[in-house]
């Protein structure tokens, strides 16, 4: 069965911190991991990752693969209480042509 | 309109009511599909679509049924459904199946069974 363990399920750091999201992942005919960020409403779309070891950015977020050890992380440096919300990690593969998703590490940035 | 969008966004049904949840992709997508978020639970696959036909059913309960008139538009009928399906219900579409795994959700519609 497809598995995919985001880890903290939780975190609540100060404005400024720089934190790691961790995404790890059991699947067959992996195709790609997905990173998405929801607030209150539907999740919006981060990073695609298909290939190990090329980073990813977009302003302070970032994001890596690594497929010999089957997790990624997403970092986001100089947090911002906007950063708040639940970070979602799915991945396409196996025998789904949909994603299968991880529970979500929730973020919580305090002023 | 740009995006996914979905409606009801809210949506509340007694056990015996029957209702559809609609969905509008104006991406000019191929694939879309039908999740259910559930509270503390991750993202549920429940349908997948592409170009109108059914192509993955992850085992659900028949009280629910897609319908797939065309490539822009999914719902989801409901029937006799039981107070543990209230949820988040997502849409979600994306370029084709295989070539574009990049999926693009709706709002949603927060669904409550009584």
């Amino acid at each position: 069965e497809d598995k995919v363990v985001q880890s903290p399920l939780s975190l609540v750091v100060h404005e400024g911190d720089t934190v790691t999201l961790n995404c790890s992942y059991e699947v067959t005919n992996f195709r790609s991991l997905l990173w998405y960020k929801q607030e209150k409403k539907a999740p919006t779309f981060l990073f695609m990752l298909t290939s190990s070891g090329i980073e990813k950015k977009s302003g302070r977020l970032s994001s890596i693969l690594d497929k010999k050890e089957l997790f990624s992380i997403l970092n986001i440096t100089a947090t911002q209480t906007g950063d708040s919300a639940v970070y979602l990690c799915a991945v396409a593969g196996g025998g789904a042509d949909g994603l299968t998703f991880g529970k979500g590490t929730h973020l919580i940035i305090q002023p | 309109e740009t995006g996914v969008t979905q409606t009801p966004r809210h949506l509340v049904m007694g056990m015996t009511n029957k209702k559809s949840l609609k969905c509008e992709q104006h991406l000019g997508h191929n694939a879309m599909y039908w999740y259910k978020q559930s509270a503390k639970k991750p993202l549920e696959l429940m349908f997948v679509y592409s170009l109108e036909e059914r192509v993955e059913n992850n085992s659900v309960p028949s009280r629910f049924s897609p319908e797939c008139p065309n490539s822009s538009h999914l719902f989801l009928h409901l029937h006799t459904l039981q107070p543990e399906d209230s949820a988040l219900y997502l849409c979600a579409s994306s370029q084709d199946l295989r070539g574009g795994d990049t999926q693009y959700f709706g709002p949603g519609t927060r669904l409550t069974v009584l």
